[in-house]
C-alpha cells in the first residue's frame, strides 16, 4: 500500500538558524511530490512542487527551497529562517495526477 | 487567475441534519473538483472527485454536485453525527500535467449532539 512520511511532526526554531524537512513515500514510483504550507486561518498554499530527480518547481518566491534527491524523498529547506516561515507544512503525492494523498505535516514554529 | 472559495468558514449544526457545504470556482470549468477532510493537527484526506461531466456523485453519507452553470460544487453530509465534525477543504485542479490542485481555505463543520 502505498504511505508518506514526514518528519519531524514538530519542530521550534530560532530565527536564522538553517531548516530541513523530510518527507518519504512508499508503495508507488515516479510519484509527483509537493509542499505545501498552511498558516493559520489560511487555506494551503502551494510551495514546490517535483515530477522526477532532480525537477523542481516553485510557486511562489520565497526564502525556502526544494530538493528530490531520489525518486520518493522530497526535501524542504532553509538557509536562514525568518518569523513568517512559521506554519503546518505537509508534503502530498499524487500517483494519478488527479488525487493527492498528504503526510501528517510538521508544526513549525520559529521564534 | 483561478480561484476557488468556500465562502462559510464554519457551519454548526444538529447531529441527524444534512450538512451542505459551498465551493464555488472561477474561471473555466475545472475537469474536476475534490473535497477533502481534514482534522486539527492532520493532513487532508481525499474523500470524493467529481468530474466536470459528472453532476453528482455519492459515496455513503457523502454527496458531491458540479454545476457548471453556477460554477460551484455542493457537499452534503447526510444523518450528521459529532465525528463528522472537522474542516472540508474544496480543490480543482489547474493548468498542465503535474496533477496541481489549488486548495479553498476550508469550511469548518461543527455538528453538535
Amino acid at each position: 500500500s502505498q504511505t508518506i512520511h514526514q518528519w519531524p511532526a514538530t519542530l521550534v526554531q530560532p530565527v536564522g538558524s538553517p531548516l530541513s524537512l523530510e518527507c518519504t513515500v512508499e508503495g508507488t514510483s515516479n510519484p509527483n511530490l509537493y509542499w505545501y504550507r498552511q498558516a493559520a486561518g489560511r487555506g494551503l498554499q502551494l510551495l514546490f512542487y517535483s515530477v522526477g530527480i532532480g525537477q523542481i518547481s516553485s510557486e511562489v518566491p520565497q526564502n525556502l527551497s526544494a530538493s528530490r534527491p531520489q525518486d520518493r524523498q522530497f526535501i524542504l529547506s532553509s538557509k536562514k529562517l525568518l518569523l513568517s516561515d512559521s506554519g503546518f507544512y505537509l508534503c502530498a503525492f499524487t500517483p494519478s495526477l488527479e488525487t493527492q494523498y498528504f503526510g501528517p505535516g510538521t508544526r513549525l514554529l520559529v521564534l | 487567475s483561478q480561484k476557488i472559495e468556500q465562502n462559510s468558514e464554519a457551519l454548526n449544526i444538529q447531529e441527524g441534519k444534512t450538512a451542505t457545504l459551498t465551493c464555488n470556482y472561477t474561471n473555466y470549468s475545472p475537469a474536476y473538483l475534490q473535497w477533502y477532510r481534514q482534522d486539527p493537527g492532520r493532513g487532508p484526506v481525499f474523500l470524493l472527485l467529481i468530474r466536470e461531466n459528472e453532476k453528482e456523485k455519492r459515496k455513503e453519507r457523502l454527496k458531491v454536485t458540479f454545476d457548471t452553470t453556477l460554477k460551484q460544487s455542493l457537499f452534503h453530509i447526510t444523518a450528521s453525527q459529532p465525528a463528522d465534525s472537522a474542516t472540508y477543504l474544496c480543490a480543482r485542479n489547474y493548468g498542465g500535467s503535474q496533477g496541481n490542485l489549488i486548495f479553498g481555505k476550508g469550511t469548518k463543520l461543527s455538528v453538535k449532539p
